[in-house]
């Protein structure tokens, strides 16, 4: 069982490039999620989504956009790269809209700007 | 605004020893709180999940707490191993949203560390 698969696991950027990071889970999860990582910082939400077309901002969507056409792909676009953007990226899920399922997450992707 | 502190940020212990790792939040509205590991390089493992109604949950060698009216949580781990050295993470799930319906809220985390 794969559960929440991100690629790619590094990624060094030049200012102003664009990417995709990418996330597919095979848990059938509605909701999935973008979570950013800073050192020393808790996780902020970036963007969620409840299901296939359905799409949120959360608490820090400045800089990313992002689509789900299927359940089980929820990528992350970054379209005009910045240094701020530096960060380590977690994609998760997390099965029902009953807020007690708790949260599944990949490992993650570490992004350098430079 | 719903805020969550761990303290302390880093705890070093010898094995075999029972340790406990605190998580306080500032307001008491909230659905659940959860807790979290994460080992360096790799995403975060759900531990245990405790509901608004609930007083502690337990699973293994952890068991964890919920004080909501007092704001505080506790895991505590059982017979410390070196297996047990991670980042331990909790985050609530405020009731009222704020940032979007579906955003937790998380604590910068303690970096256990067990010594053989």
């Amino acid at each position: 069982n794969a559960g929440v698969t991100q690629t790619p696991k590094f990624r060094i950027l030049k200012i102003g490039q664009s990417m995709t990071l990418q996330c597919t889970q095979d848990m059938n999860h509605n909701y999935m999620y973008w979570y950013r990582q800073d050192p020393g910082m808790g996780l902020k939400l970036i963007y969620y989504s409840v299901g296939a077309g359905i799409t949120d901002k959360g608490e820090v969507p400045n800089g990313y956009n992002v689509s789900r056409s299927t359940t089980e792909d929820f990528p992350l676009r970054l379209e005009l790269a910045a240094p701020s953007q530096t960060s380590v990226y977690f994609c998760a899920s997390r099965a029902d809209r009953a807020y007690n399922s708790p949260l599944h997450f990949g490992n993650g992707t570490r992004l350098t700007v430079t | 605004k719903q805020e969550v502190t761990q303290i302390p940020a880093a705890l070093s212990v010898p094995e075999g020893e029972n340790l406990v790792l605190n998580c306080s939040f500032t307001d008491s509205a909230i659905y659940n709180l959860q807790w979290f590991r994460q080992d360096p390089g790799k995403g975060l493992t759900s531990l245990l999940l405790i509901q608004s109604s609930q007083r502690e949950q337990t699973s293994g060698r952890l068991n964890a707490s919920l004080d909501k009216s007092s704001g505080r949580s506790t895991l505590y781990i059982a017979a410390s191993q070196p297996g047990d050295s991670a980042t331990y993470l909790c985050a609530v799930r405020p009731l009222i949203p704020q940032g979007g319906s579906e955003k937790l809220v998380f604590g910068k985390g303690t970096k256990l560390t067990v010594n053989p």
